[in-house]
């Protein structure tokens, strides 16, 4: 069961360059997530989609754009990288509208650097 | 706002030895997670409860709703438990679009 497949697993920016983050779930979850984690502090949610062609801004939205292209796929783009958005990034899903009732399952995370 | 608290933050046992890891939160709550994040990075999701005790393994995960506090005890440790433990709770209003608030993990290193 491959679960939640997000790719790259590292990537170098340099400031002002762009990217974007790949996350594809094959569980028929509605629900799914992007977070960053950085030292000393907990996860925190950039994004949220609770469903195909939905979605909703979390904690820290500033500098990225998501699109949920199908059920299975959502992708996080930062549109000109900076320095501060060097982190990890996780995506996640869950079966239920919120993690309620509901286990997240994440990908194995991306670590990016943005010099 | 909701505040998760987790202890200690950073935890050294012996292998066999019985661990214990903490989480206080500040709201009233509808659900509580424990996730497990490998060295390698990957997170696991062990445990989602709203009440009472689960076990899974050697893992058990109990909450006290009226004391606003989560337990994970890990029995019998072993050097594979070596993971950064992590602690999220759904409040019952408010808190993220993903409706949880996270706590900043517990760093377990059990040595052989």
């Amino acid at each position: 069961n491959a679960g939640v497949t997000q790719t790259p697993k590292f990537q170098v920016l340099k400031t002002g360059q762009s990217m974007t983050l790949q996350c594809a779930q094959d569980m028929n979850h509605n629900s799914m997530y992007w977070y960053r984690q950085d030292p000393g502090m907990g996860l925190r949610l950039i994004y949220y989609s609770a469903s195909e062609g939905t979605t909703d801004k979390g904690e820290v939205p500033n500098g990225y754009n998501v699109s949920r292209l199908n059920k299975r796929e959502f992708s996080l783009r930062l549109e000109s990288a900076a320095p501060s958005q060097t982190s990890v990034y996780f995506c996640a899903s869950s079966g239920a509208l919120s993690a309620y009732n509901s286990p997240l399952h994440f990908g194995n995370g991306t670590r990016l650097t943005v010099t | 706002k909701n505040e998760v608290e987790q202890s200690p933050q950073n935890l050294t046992a012996q292998e066999g030895e019985f661990i214990t890891i903490n989480c206080s939160y500040s709201v009233g709550i509808s659900a509580l997670h424990w996730l497990q994040q490998h060295p390698g990075g990957g997170i696991v999701s062990l445990f989602m409860l709203s009440s009472g005790k689960k076990k899974h393994g050697r893992l058990i995960a109990t909450i006290n709703i009226q004391e606003k506090h989560s337990s994970l005890h890990i029995t019998a440790s072993h050097p594979r438990d070596s993971a950064v433990y992590i602690c999220a709770v759904r409040p019952l209003s408010g808190g993220g679009a993903d409706g949880l608030t996270f706590g900043k993990g517990t760093h377990l290193i059990i040595q052989p």
